[in-house]
C-alpha cells in the first residue's frame, strides 16, 4: 500500500490560495489520488480525486505531476470554515479490496 | 439520497464490557468500511465488508469483529473493552468498485471508563 507524506500543519490567511502536497513515492498503477476534508467530530468529506494530470471543481483544484509520485490540492481564496484536516489517500478498489488509507493529514488554520 | 448512518452517537461503557455500533449504508452502496479514529494514532482502518463477506482487515486484534446483513447495513462488535478503545469509530459506505469514493457518517464516539 502506498504511503503518503503531508505537512502536518499549515497556517493560512483568509482570502489566500493554500497548497498542500503530498508524496506518494509508491503510488500503484491502479491508484488514485483522493483528498478528503474532515471537520472535529465528524466523518471526513471527499474534496477532491485524480489519477493523472490536474483536475477541478467548485472547491479545490489537484495537480498531479506525470510521475504520480507526489500531488498537490489547492484551496483558492480559503475562508475560516476551510480550518480542518485535510488527507491524502491513494488506492483503489482494485482487485475487490479497499485499499484506502488515512496518512496524518495536515491541520489547516486559516486566520482572520 | 439519505447519507450515512451510525448508531449510537455516544455511548460510555466500562473496562471489560462490549459494545456493538451499527452502520447504515447510501443506499445501493454495498461496500462498508470501519475506521477507528483517536488522537494519537490518527484514522485507521478496522475491516471493510461487501455483500456479507469481510473483503479486508487492518490490524487489530480479534476483540474487534463485524458483519454485514444482506441488506448492506453492518455492525460493528468490540469485546472486552479497554481503556484504550475509546475512540470515535466511523462508518464508511462505497459501491465497492473502481476509484472508490468513500462517503462516511458521523461517528459514534464511545467513551470506556
Amino acid at each position: 500500500l502506498a504511503k503518503t507524506t503531508q505537512p502536518i500543519s499549515m497556517d493560512s490567511y483568509e482570502g489566500q490560495e493554500v497548497n498542500i502536497t503530498c508524496s506518494h513515492n509508491n503510488i500503484a498503477t491502479n491508484d488514485y489520488i483522493t483528498w478528503y476534508q474532515q471537520f472535529p467530530s465528524q466523518g471526513p468529506r471527499f474534496i477532491i480525486q485524480g489519477y493523472k494530470t490536474k483536475v477541478t471543481n467548485e472547491v479545490a483544484s489537484l495537480f498531479i505531476p506525470a510521475d504520480r509520485k507526489s500531488s498537490t490540492l489547492s484551496l483558492p481564496r480559503v475562508s475560516l470554515s476551510d480550518t480542518a484536516v485535510y488527507y491524502c489517500l491513494v488506492g483503489s478498489f482494485s482487485g475487490g479490496y479497499n485499499k484506502l488509507i488515512f496518512g496524518a493529514g495536515t491541520r489547516l488554520a486559516v486566520h482572520p | 439520497k439519505a447519507g450515512v448512518t451510525q448508531t449510537p452517537r455516544y455511548l460510555i461503557k466500562t473496562r471489560g464490557q462490549q459494545v456493538t455500533l451499527s452502520c447504515s449504508p447510501i443506499s445501493g452502496h454495498r461496500s462498508v468500511s470501519w475506521y477507528q479514529q483517536t488522537p494519537g494514532q490518527g484514522l485507521q482502518f478496522l475491516f471493510e465488508y461487501f455483500s456479507e463477506t469481510q473483503r479486508n482487515k487492518g490490524n487489530f486484534p480479534g476483540r474487534f469483529s463485524g458483519r454485514q446483513f444482506s441488506n448492506s447495513r453492518s455492525e460493528m462488535n468490540v469485546s472486552t473493552l479497554e481503556l484504550g478503545d475509546s475512540a470515535l469509530y466511523l462508518c464508511a459506505s462505497s459501491s465497492g468498485q473502481g476509484n472508490g469514493e468513500l462517503f462516511f457518517g458521523e461517528g459514534s464516539r464511545l467513551t470506556v471508563l
